[in-house]
C-alpha cells in the first residue's frame, strides 16, 4: 500500500494568513492526489481532485499543486470558515490511502 | 438534492454483526462505484471497501476482508455493507462515498456517518 505523510500535523494561523500543508507519497503517484477538508462532527469534503483541480464550488483560495511525491495545499488567504483539519488521498492505486491529517488552528 | 444518507449503525458486542445501508439520491446511482470509509473516534480516514455501479467488482481492505461484504441495490438507490465478526477496532464513525472520477477513486460525495461501537 502507498503511505502518505502529511506535515505539519497541526498548525496555529491567523485570518489572512497563507497557509500551506504538504503531503507526501511513499511513491511516486503522478498527480493522483486529492485534498479533503473535515470539520468537527462534520462528513470530509473534496477540495481538490488531481493535484490542482478545483473541485466545484470550493473558493479559489484554495489551490494545489506538485507532483510524483511531494505535494502542496495552500491557503491564499485564510478565512474563519477554514479552520478544519485537511487530509490527503492518493487515488494512483488501490487500496486509497489517506495521510494522518493536518488541524488548522487560530492563532 | 444530491445526498447520500447512511443508516443502521449501533452498538453491537464483540463478534457481532451489523448492516449498514446508504440510500442515495439526486443523481444516477446505478452509475456510480461506491465506498465506505470509516474514521475512528479521534482518529483520521481508512477506506474499507469499493463497489463498481453495476456490483459487479468489489475490493476491501486487508484489515476487513473476509468480515465485510459490500453490495448494492440498484433498484433501491442503497448502499449496503454486512459486518461480520466485529471487533473493538472496528469502532468508527461509517461513511459511505460516491467515486469521483470513472477510473481513480476519489470521492466527491459523502454522507454524514453512522457510528458503530463495537463494546461488551
Amino acid at each position: 500500500d502507498i503511505q502518505m505523510t502529511q506535515s505539519p500535523s497541526s498548525l496555529s494561523a491567523s485570518v489572512g494568513d497563507r497557509v500551506s500543508i504538504t503531503c507526501r507519497a511513499s511513491q511516486s503517484i503522478s498527480s493522483y492526489l486529492n485534498w479533503y477538508q473535515q470539520k468537527p462532527g462534520k462528513a470530509p469534503k473534496l477540495l481538490i481532485y488531481s493535484a490542482s483541480s478545483l473541485q466545484s464550488g470550493v473558493p479559489s483560495r484554495f489551490s494545489g499543486s506538485g507532483s510524483g511525491t511531494d505535494f502542496t495545499l495552500t491557503i491564499s488567504s485564510l478565512q474563519p470558515e477554514d479552520f478544519a483539519t485537511y487530509y490527503c488521498q492518493q487515488s494512483y492505486s488501490t487500496p486509497p490511502t489517506f495521510g494522518g491529517g493536518t488541524k488548522v488552528e487560530i492563532k | 438534492e444530491v445526498q447520500l444518507v447512511e443508516s443502521g449503525g449501533g452498538l453491537v458486542q464483540p463478534g457481532g454483526s451489523l448492516r449498514l445501508s446508504c440510500a442515495a439520491s439526486g443523481f444516477t446511482f446505478s452509475s456510480n462505484a461506491m465506498s465506505w470509509v470509516r474514521q475512528a473516534p479521534g482518529k483520521g480516514l481508512e477506506w474499507v471497501s469499493a463497489i463498481s455501479g453495476s456490483g459487479g467488482s468489489t475490493y476491501y481492505a486487508d484489515s476487513v476482508k473476509g468480515r465485510f461484504s459490500i453490495s448494492r441495490d440498484n433498484s433501491k438507490n442503497t448502499l449496503y455493507l454486512q459486518m461480520n465478526s466485529l471487533r473493538a477496532e472496528d469502532t468508527a464513525v461509517y461513511y459511505c462515498a460516491k467515486r469521483g472520477s470513472y477510473s481513480h477513486w476519489y470521492f466527491d460525495l459523502w454522507g454524514r456517518g453512522t457510528l458503530v461501537t463495537v463494546s461488551s
